[in-house]
């Protein structure tokens, strides 16, 4: 229980252009989802949170207009990365609460690499 | 401020046990997690403490002193695939989740 996927699991994509990772709860529905982004050798940062049918929530620092959130079901947050740049290459990593095994435990997808030339 | 720490790097022996440290300091507490991350893949969730006292999930167990801000991970029977690092985290009176940087365990044979 509690699985938690994103797709896709890498990209390579060009500078300037946009790339969209999807976060998805496969056997919960999650109120609550949470966009971390890790740097190598490097802790996780959290980027942002979603909650369902409502505006993300966004870390300082962290551009609203640059990555845009959108949490439009109880099972699926989407994170798009627009304007990529170089600098924004990095590991991607969504998670998940699910409020019926209880409230405070998140449960992370595997992952995104982002690779921008 | 909100500080999280753990030593940056333990070694180990393939059979022995390990015990990973985390001290915090945190705008209050409402519980202390334990993730295993290995390189390259998201973490995965090990324990969750938010009263004192031991808690024992097979080869690992976690303890915490809440009037310490202090926990440890204990890994028992070491296998090679423990080698990764562990990632203590606090939630926070906002129920804000502060991460530590990690400690990376290698295992030797």
């Amino acid at each position: 229980g509690a699985v938690v996927s994103q797709h896709p699991s890498w990209v390579i994509c060009k500078s300037g252009t946009s790339v969209k990772i999807e976060c998805r709860s496969l056997d919960f529905q999650a109120t609550t989802m949470f966009w971390y982004r890790q740097f190598p050798k490097q802790s996780l940062m959290l980027m942002a949170t979603s909650n369902e049918g409502s505006k993300a929530t966004y870390e300082q620092g962290v551009e609203k207009d640059k990555f845009l959130i959108n949490h439009a079901s109880l099972t699926l947050s989407t994170l798009t990365v627009t304007s990529a740049h170089p600098e924004d290459s990095s590991f991607y990593i969504c998670s998940a609460r699910d409020p019926q095994r209880d409230s405070d435990t998140q449960y992370f997808g595997p992952g995104t690499r982002l690779t921008v030339l | 401020g909100q500080n999280i720490d753990q030593p940056t790097e333990m070694t180990a022996t393939e059979g022995a046990i390990v015990q990973i440290n985390c001290t915090y300091q945190t705008s209050g507490f409402n519980g202390l997690f334990w993730y295993q991350q290995h390189a390259g893949e998201a973490p995965t969730f090990l324990s969750y403490n938010v009263l004192d006292g031991l808690e024992e999930k097979g080869r690992f167990s976690s303890f915490l002193s809440r009037s310490k801000g202090y926990s440890y991970l204990l890994l028992k029977e070491l296998q090679m695939k423990d080698s990764a690092s562990y990632l203590c985290a606090v939630t926070d009176s906002n129920y804000q989740l502060i991460w530590g940087a990690g400690t990376k365990l290698i295992i030797k044979p």
